[in-house]
């Protein structure tokens, strides 16, 4: 069947270099985003989230910022293995006072070369 | 294992054919949706469960079913197949649906279902 990452932007990077992979969020209002990571044929892992009220957390080797301003989220991922091939996604919630939706990003596929 | 398990991974049905793409989870989540996912068109949302006998559209749910009668299991149903319905399903599960909940909102994907309508 085909790939869901195809269509999507590529970022390839050397194996042990660190990797950027940006996302513009769509709504002001956003208060919780969270990125993830989808491997050929599994479903989207939970990677590292992060609150409004922060603009960096660190987590395992990866490291989200926030820029609020410019509605902008970005994940390093430092050291980058070949397991991190992966297409990634950021998400957000929009709804100050509805239900737990989460927005999808259409994804960056990371191809890491060894 | 904490886990969201969908059957079967893999279908290839006609045309009008009524099927069940069945989604269990076992932590206990309140909170149970599906997404398609397309090429270029990311993850859209299709239905969703804040809780038991509590459903709701999501952003795409025409075509789309589902039930909620106990909290671990939250079937699709798709009562007249298209072709359009050729995708990538995840079933998806969450704490809590209630923003302001102060626990994880995170969600825990299924492995995926293709789905392919001729």
């Amino acid at each position: 069947g085909e790939s869901v990452g195809l269509h999507l932007p590529t970022l390839s990077v050397q194996e042990g270099d660190n990797s950027i992979i940006n996302c513009a969020y769509s709504n002001s209002a956003s208060d919780y985003f969270i990125w993830y990571k989808q491997e050929s044929g599994k479903g989207p892992q939970f990677i590292i989230d992060i609150r409004s009220n922060m603009d960096k957390r660190q987590g395992q080797r990866v490291t989200v910022l926030l820029n609020k301003t410019v509605k902008h989220l970005s994940l390093q991922i430092a050291a980058t293995q070949p397991g991190d091939s992966a297409v990634y996604f950021c998400a957000e919630s929009p709804y100050g006072g509805a239900t737990n939706k989460l927005i999808f990003g259409t994804g960056t596929l990371l191809a890491v070369q060894p | 294992e904490a886990q969201v398990t969908q059957n079967p991974r893999y279908l290839i049905t006609v045309t009008g054919k009524k099927l069940t793409v069945t989604c269990s989870q076992n932590m206990n989540h309140e909170y149970m949706s599906w997404y398609r996912q397309d090429p270029g068109l990311g993850l859209r949302q299709i239905y969703y469960s804040m809780n038991v006998e509590v459903t709701d559209k999501g952003d795409v749910p025409e075509g789309y079913k589902v039930s909620r009668k106990e909290k671990r299991n939250f079937p699709l149903i798709l009562e007249s197949p298209s072709p359009n319905q050729t995708s990538l399903y995840f079933c998806a599960s969450s704490l809590s649906g209630r923003v302001g909940d102060s626990r994880v909102y995170g969600y825990t994907f299924g492995s995926g279902t293709r789905l392919t309508v001729v």
